[in-house]
C-alpha cells in the first residue's frame, strides 16, 4: 500500500475545478516534509507540476496550485481542460527506517 | 538544457541481474542527488534509490538488499543494478534528477520498459 494516500479517480467537465487530496502520516507530511506533485499523460514520463507545496515550475500554467496543511495536502486545477486528463502523483519523504522518498497512489483524471 | 535518456536490456531472465545506464546531458552526475524511480504496468511510482553529488547512496528499504546505485563522472553516467529478480521487477524504469535529499524530482528521462521473464 502506497504511503500516502490519494483517490484513485477524480472527474470533472471542461471549465471546472476539481481538488486532488493525498493524506500523509505523522512521519512525513504530518512532521513537516514538503510535498510535489507530478502528472503523468498517457504512455509519458511523469512531470513536475508543484514542487515544496505550493511553487509552480516555470511552464505550468497557474490553473495548477498547491496546498498543504499538517499531515494532508490537496492540488486544484481550475478552468480544466481536455489536456488535463492524466495521472496524477503526490511525492514526499517518509523518515521510516533509514528514510525514503514515497509516492502515493496516483489519481487518474478524466475530463468529462 | 538538462535531458537524462536511460538504457538497457528490455528482457531479462527470472534469477537474473537487471542492469541499466542513464546518460546525463547539461548537467553533471556530480551535482544534486539521482534517482531511479520504477512504474510496474498498470501501477503507480515506487522510487528504488539515489546516488548523491558526494557518490554516497540511498535505497528503497524494499529493495536494499538487491540493488547498487552508482555515478561514473568520466562519463556522466548512473547505473542500476538489481540482482535476483523475478517477475514483479517487470517495469518501467525512470531515471530523474533529485533537487535535495528529500525533494523535488525535477528532470526525467522517458524510460526504458524492462521485462522479466524467461
Amino acid at each position: 500500500q502506497p504511503v500516502l494516500t490519494q483517490p484513485p479517480s477524480v472527474s470533472g467537465a471542461p471549465g471546472q475545478r476539481v481538488t486532488i487530496s493525498c493524506t500523509g502520516s505523522s512521519s512525513n507530511l504530518g512532521t513537516g516534509f514538503d510535498v510535489h506533485w507530478y502528472q503523468q499523460l498517457p504512455g509519458t514520463a511523469p512531470k513536475l507540476l508543484i514542487y515544496i507545496n505550493t511553487a509552480r515550475p516555470s511552464g505550468v500554467p497557474d490553473r495548477f496550485s498547491g496546498s498543504k496543511s499538517g499531515a494532508s495536502a490537496s492540488l486544484a486545477i481550475s478552468g480544466l481542460q481536455a489536456e488535463d486528463e492524466a495521472e496524477y502523483y503526490c511525492q514526499s519523504y517518509d523518515r521510516t527506517l533509514s528514510g525514503l522518498l514515497v509516492f502515493g497512489g496516483g489519481t487518474k483524471l478524466t475530463v468529462l | 538544457q538538462v535531458q537524462v535518456q536511460e538504457s538497457g536490456p528490455g528482457l531479462v531472465k527470472p534469477s537474473e541481474t537487471l542492469s541499466l545506464m542513464c546518460t546525463v546531458s547539461g548537467d553533471s552526475v556530480s551535482s544534486f542527488y539521482w534517482s531511479w524511480i520504477r512504474q510496474p504496468p498498470g501501477k503507480g511510482l515506487e522510487w528504488v534509490g539515489y546516488v548523491s553529488y558526494t557518490g554516497s547512496t540511498k535505497y528503497n528499504p524494499s529493495l536494499e538488499s538487491r540493488v547498487t546505485i552508482s555515478a561514473d563522472t568520466s562519463k556522466n553516467q548512473l547505473s542500476l543494478r538489481l540482482n535476483s529478480v523475478t517477475a514483479a521487477d517487470t517495469a518501467v524504469y525512470f531515471c530523474a534528477r533529485g533537487k535535495g535529499a528529500t525533494g523535488t524530482l525535477d528532470v526525467w528521462g522517458q524510460g526504458t520498459t524492462v521485462t522479466v521473464s524467461s
